[in-house]
């Protein structure tokens, strides 16, 4: 059973970077899309981007000047980060899975979320 | 970017009842649509891919449909372990996107 878990500072001060790492277990890390979402009241859930075969990203445009998603494949993990935050960016991140199939794309496999706040 | 529109943005239902939940696509996704429910300080759970196949171990009691843009999620005898938030995507492009949310709650 594929467990994914984020990790990370739950308190960022504005201005500042914002680093979260994704934990994937009872899997390879090859061979799917590791994506980052965030969920806050104001916007719901958000797609922040996706990494995939072990460097090809893909990032929402509203946010690729200031998004880096990366994979360590040594340790099954891929990490986020987020640069010059704002309270904007205050938000749940869950890191997700998602698998391509013959019918489209599903997000089949979630970490629980993390709360990150950013506040001075 | 595609636009997801869901509605109602909440809807109040007792035990039993047959809920309908739509989402229209501001522009033709085909099926590329899913359905996933969420619970209070949970992840989203998936339910519905390809816009009506039913995902492993999800009651049958959830149904999928689609017509043009505009899709359909039917919880056909509402339980009480399906009082959430239920969220459209499309997984035609990215940014890949999602619906505001549909709330459940109980009368």
């Amino acid at each position: 059973q594929v467990q994914l878990q984020e990790s990370g500072p739950g308190l960022v001060k504005p201005s500042e970077t914002l680093s979260l790492t994704c934990t994937v277990s009872g899997g390879s890390i090859t061979n799917y899309f590791w994506t980052w979402i965030r969920q806050s009241p104001g916007k719901g859930l958000e797609w922040i981007g996706y990494i995939y075969n072990i460097g090809s990203t893909n990032y929402n445009p509203s946010l690729k000047s200031r998004v880096t998603i990366l994979v360590d494949k040594s340790k099954n993990q891929f990490s986020l980060e987020m640069s010059s935050v704002t309270a904007a960016d205050t938000a749940v991140y869950y890191c997700a899975r998602e698998a391509k199939y013959d019918y489209g794309f599903e997000f089949d496999y979630w970490g629980q979320g993390t709360l990150v706040t950013v506040s001075s | 970017d595609i636009q997801m529109t869901q509605s109602p943005s909440s809807l109040s239902a007792s035990v039993g009842d047959r809920v309908t939940i739509t989402c229209r696509a501001s522009q033709s996704i085909s099926s590329y649509l899913n359905w996933y429910q969420q619970k209070p300080g949970k992840a989203p759970k998936l339910l519905i891919y390809a816009a009506s196949s039913l995902q492993g171990g999800v009651p049958s009691r959830f149904s999928g449909s689609a017509s043009g843009t505009d899709f359909t999620l039917t919880i056909s005898s509402l339980q009480p372990e399906d009082f959430a938030t239920y969220y459209c995507q499309q997984s035609y492009s990215t940014p890949r996107t999602f619906g505001q949310g549909t709330k459940v709650e109980i009368k």
